[in-house]
């Protein structure tokens, strides 16, 4: 049984750019959550997808959106990309409202 | 809103040393409780959780005791290994459900042979 995958494992950008992650959930997982997590800090809560909706949103700007799709893989979209953008960005995947697991991560690097 | 506070790190021990890692929070209601671990380039694994007052979780030797009263769920383990070298994170998720979890900022230990 496949766990929550993500690609790309790595990505560079340039200010100014746009990005965009994907996320593959869990086997029998509809939920899906991104978090970012910058060096030397916890993850923090970005946005959760239920049945193709955004169902809650962390403090972030708009230039950080997402989208689920039919088969409730995930894509992480962020515009205008900034220094700051730089982390590592998590994906996680649950049966409703059950524990989240998380995938491997994506590390975004901004120059 | 909620928060999580862990210890400040690193923390380095010799095999075979108990191992305690504080974490107080502070949420709206009743919520549930984790312990999370990173291990170098990898994601977050489920640790353990405790889901209301005085439960205890564990596993894999490591305990958490959810304690409503001084609002904390402290790590500990009896004998640590240097295959237990890892980052730990205590989080929360409160309103009654998963939605969100709220992280702390983790504590790197380190356990040298």
């Amino acid at each position: 049984d496949a766990g929550v995958t993500q690609s790309p494992t790595h990505l560079i950008k340039t200010r100014g750019q746009q990005v965009t992650l994907r996320c593959s959930p869990k086997s029998g997982h509809d939920t899906v959550s991104w978090y970012q997590q910058a060096l030397g800090q916890g993850p923090q809560f970005i946005f959760q997808y239920y049945e193709e909706e955004e169902r809650q949103r962390g403090n972030f700007p708009d230039r950080f959106s997402g989208h689920q799709f039919p088969n409730y893989s995930s894509e992480l979209n962020v515009n205008a990309l900034l220094l700051g953008d730089s982390a590592l960005y998590l994906c996680a995947s649950s049966f409703t409202n059950y524990e989240q697991y998380f995938g491997p991560g994506t590390r975004l690097t901004v120059t | 809103g909620d928060s999580v506070t862990q210890m400040e790190g690193p923390v380095t021990l010799s095999e075979e040393a108990f191992l305690t890692i504080n974490c107080t929070y502070t949420a709206t209601g009743y919520p549930s409780l984790f312990w999370y671990v990173q291990y170098p380039g990898e994601g977050l694994q489920l640790l353990l959780k405790a889901t209301k007052a005085d439960d205890k979780g564990s596993n894999k030797g490591f305990e958490a005791t959810y304690r409503k009263e001084t609002t904390s769920f402290h790590l500990e383990k009896g004998s640590v290994q240097v295959s237990d070298s890892a980052v730990y994170f205590c989080a929360l998720s409160s309103g009654g459900s998963n939605y969100k979890l709220t992280f702390g900022k983790g504590t790197l230990l380190t356990v040298n042979p």
